[in-house]
């Protein structure tokens, strides 16, 4: 049971590159999301799906798209990257039963 | 403009010394508040999730409390270990049907001195 997996760990972009990042668990939950942490802010929720293909913009989506095709998958996608988009981004999911959220380790992306 | 805000932002404590901080919500389209537990280099965990004004919830040494009408929870620590050291967040949830979001606090850093 590995819970919440997120590729890559890390990876430098240079600006205007684009990239996907992964998230995967296998806790069969309906929600999952993708937060940016920086510096002073806090956890940021960028998009968020309730369900297997739906999605739902949150805080912050402007430069991101997210696709949820398997309900076990939950996609973060940056079309041109942006040195703005330095962050680490952590996946998080959970069931409707209590709505507590399971972190993945983080990807730490660094746009140049 | 849904704000969540924690006190203190950072804590220096004895081994040994109990602590607790707060965490104020708004107390209106009430659904549940998270407490997460986040050390550094890893992911945040969840401590507790509270749903029912007055709820108390304890694991271990670590213990919350609720109050939905006045938007605020407390989290108390026993004790204080250095591997208590850890920045701890809550969360608000509003009553939203199936937009199960979470408003996020910016968190309280605790460092234990052993």
């Amino acid at each position: 049971n590995a819970g919440v997996t997120q590729t890559p760990k890390f990876r430098v972009l240079k600006t205007g590159q684009s990239m996907t990042l992964l998230c995967a668990q296998d806790m069969n939950h309906e929600y999952m999301y993708w937060y940016r942490q920086d510096p002073g802010m806090g956890l940021r929720l960028i998009h968020y799906s309730v369900g297997e293909g739906t999605t739902a913009k949150g805080e912050v989506p402007d430069g991101y798209n997210v696709s949820r095709l398997k309900k076990q998958n939950f996609l973060l996608g940056l079309e041109s990257a942006a040195p703005s988009q330095t962050s680490v981004y952590f996946c998080a999911s959970s069931s409707s039963v209590n709505n507590e959220q399971f972190f993945g380790p983080g990807t730490r992306l660094t746009v140049l | 403009i849904l704000n969540v805000e924690q006190s203190p932002q950072s804590l220096h404590v004895q081994e040994g010394d109990s602590t607790n901080f707060t965490c104020s919500f708004p107390s209106s389209n009430f659904y549940a508040l998270h407490w997460y537990r986040w050390e550094t280099a890893k992911s945040p965990e969840a401590l507790f999730v509270m749903t029912l004004n007055g709820d108390e919830k304890k694991k271990g040494r670590i213990s919350a409390t609720l109050n939905t009408k006045e938007g605020y929870s407390y989290l108390y620590i026993k004790g204080s270990q250095p591997e208590d050291s850890a920045t701890y967040l809550c969360a608000f949830e509003k009553n939203a049907g199936n937009n199960r979001k979470l408003i996020w606090g910016l968190g309280t850093s605790l460092a234990v001195n052993p």
